[in-house]
């Protein structure tokens, strides 16, 4: 069975710092894995996702990676600003009787302080 | 603009009373799933669709019903609603089923059941 698990649960930096956030996985055998913002009250949103053949992705300021051989992938967010509070979540996905399967880590919240 | 969408945002109800949530999504996507969110278990599968009248049970699909019986819906049925279904509820959809897709979400259903 697919464990997410996300290091550390929380996280407060000041404005400006640069940041890593941490998953990882037991199962290998995956199709790709994708990074989730989730705001307070509101639903997940995409910001990146890395096919189980690439090491890496890049939008903007973020910057994910993925070592499959590890079972770990990284969020990089350069520059840190307070609108990038949120709860961000990794979730990996893997085929299971044919169709996508998709495990979710639990989370890591954010704070960036003015 | 494409989108899933959930409805209610919120719901109260009581012990028993069947209800249905909603949820719809208008980019032709043949994957469908409903998770629920709570505190400290992350996003956890309740049911999946890979097509229209194609269901499966996910990790936790005890007192939930679903239906595919057009491409674009896939609404969640609570026959008989109990305290223990209080929590968060998403609704997600992507292009494929076998081949790992972008997932997207609706804005979610906060569920408390009296």
């Amino acid at each position: 069975k697919q464990e997410v698990t996300q290091i550390p649960a929380a996280l407060s930096v000041p404005e400006g710092e640069n940041l890593v956030l941490n998953c990882s996985f037991t199962d290998s055998a995956i199709y790709n894995l994708q990074w989730f913002r989730q705001d307070p009250g509101k639903g997940l949103t995409s910001l990146l996702l890395i096919q189980s053949s690439q090491r890496e992705q890049t939008s903007g300021r973020l910057n994910a990676s993925l070592d499959k051989s590890s079972g770990r992938s990284t969020l990089y967010i350069a520059a840190s600003q307070p609108g990038d509070s949120a709860t961000y979540l990794c979730a990996v996905s893997r085929g299971s009787g044919g169709y996508q399967k998709v495990t979710f880590g639990t989370g890591t919240k954010l704070q960036v302080i003015p | 603009e494409a989108q899933v969408t959930q409805n209610p945002r919120y719901l109260i109800t009581v012990t028993g009373k069947k209800l249905t949530v909603t949820c719809s999504q208008n980019m032709n996507h043949e994957y469908m799933s409903w998770y629920r969110q709570d505190p400290g278990l992350g996003l956890r599968q309740i049911y999946y669709s890979m097509n229209v009248e194609v269901t499966d049970k996910g990790d936790v699909p005890e007192g939930y019903k679903v239906s595919r019986k057009e491409k674009r819906n896939f609404p969640l049925i609570l026959e008989s609603p109990s305290p223990n279904q209080t929590s968060l509820y998403f609704c997600a959809s992507s292009l494929g089923t076998y081949t790992g897709e972008k997932l997207f979400f609706g804005s979610g259903t906060q569920l408390s059941v009296l």
